[in-house]
């Protein structure tokens, strides 16, 4: 089944720790996003890719980084700078405007939370 | 002013009433509307894609948008238990690659059955 994948679906970060999520997806597209959502607050965008190997940053990207090295996997590293990581991280993607209208779609999320 | 405003909710209703879910925007650059369906715990799912103004009818979900008044709607009919979810909605200014999207903050709904 084609899909995004998420993992872990649960994460605990300790303080002065880096942790990475992991977003894969087996669609083919060539743009990949990740947002966090916090209760109450919507979506954010954090960063987004709209092909290998480039990246731009979004709304909120301070305390985060991110690479781009396969068309199908996007990590987010939340750093020991985002002082707020608490939340719940998605990641998104979708396909060239080309193609016609092309919604993004979802994973199913990681949790994350401070020890 | 936020550039989408969603009703705050929550919203309780029986089952089988017909729901309506409201959101404003003021970007008159936005014109792909989403409305998103999320599940406790879960990732939003695509409910409903539209594109300018009109409206777009699948089963019992209906999306309506009027970009002369920067407005969009989501009815849903004969609503269902299964129907109760956090319904958010989404829009951008682009399709594809390019296509940042700005969110609602959420509206939770509840149908008791």
């Amino acid at each position: 089944d084609g899909g995004i994948t998420q993992s872990p679906k649960y994460l605990f970060r300790k303080e002065g720790q880096n942790v990475t999520l992991s977003c894969e997806q087996n669609l083919n597209h060539d743009a990949m996003y990740w947002y966090r959502q916090d209760p109450g607050q919507g979506l954010r965008l954090i960063y987004y890719s709209q092909i290998v190997n480039d990246f731009q940053k979004g709304d909120i990207a301070e305390g985060y980084s991110v690479s781009r090295e396969k068309k199908e996997s996007f990590p987010l590293t939340v750093t020991s700078a985002q002082k707020n990581p608490t939340a719940f991280y998605l990641c998104a993607s979708n396909d060239r405007a080309e193609l016609g209208n092309q919604p993004q779609h979802f994973g199913d999320g990681t949790r994350l939370s401070i020890l | 002013q936020k550039e989408v405003e969603q009703d705050p909710g929550p919203l309780s209703v029986p089952e089988g009433a017909i729901v309506s879910l409201n959101c404003t925007y003021s970007n008159s650059a936005f014109q792909y509307f989403m409305w998103y369906r999320q599940y406790s715990r879960k990732g939003p799912e695509l409910l409903m894609y539209t594109y300018s103004s009109g409206n777009k009818e699948d089963g019992r979900f209906t999306a309506q948008v009027d970009k002369s008044s920067k407005y969009i709607s989501l009815f849903i009919r004969d609503s269902q238990p299964s129907d109760s979810a956090t319904y958010l909605c989404a829009m951008s200014a682009y399709t594809g690659a390019n296509s940042k999207l700005t969110f609602g903050k959420g509206i939770t709904l509840s149908v008791r059955p």
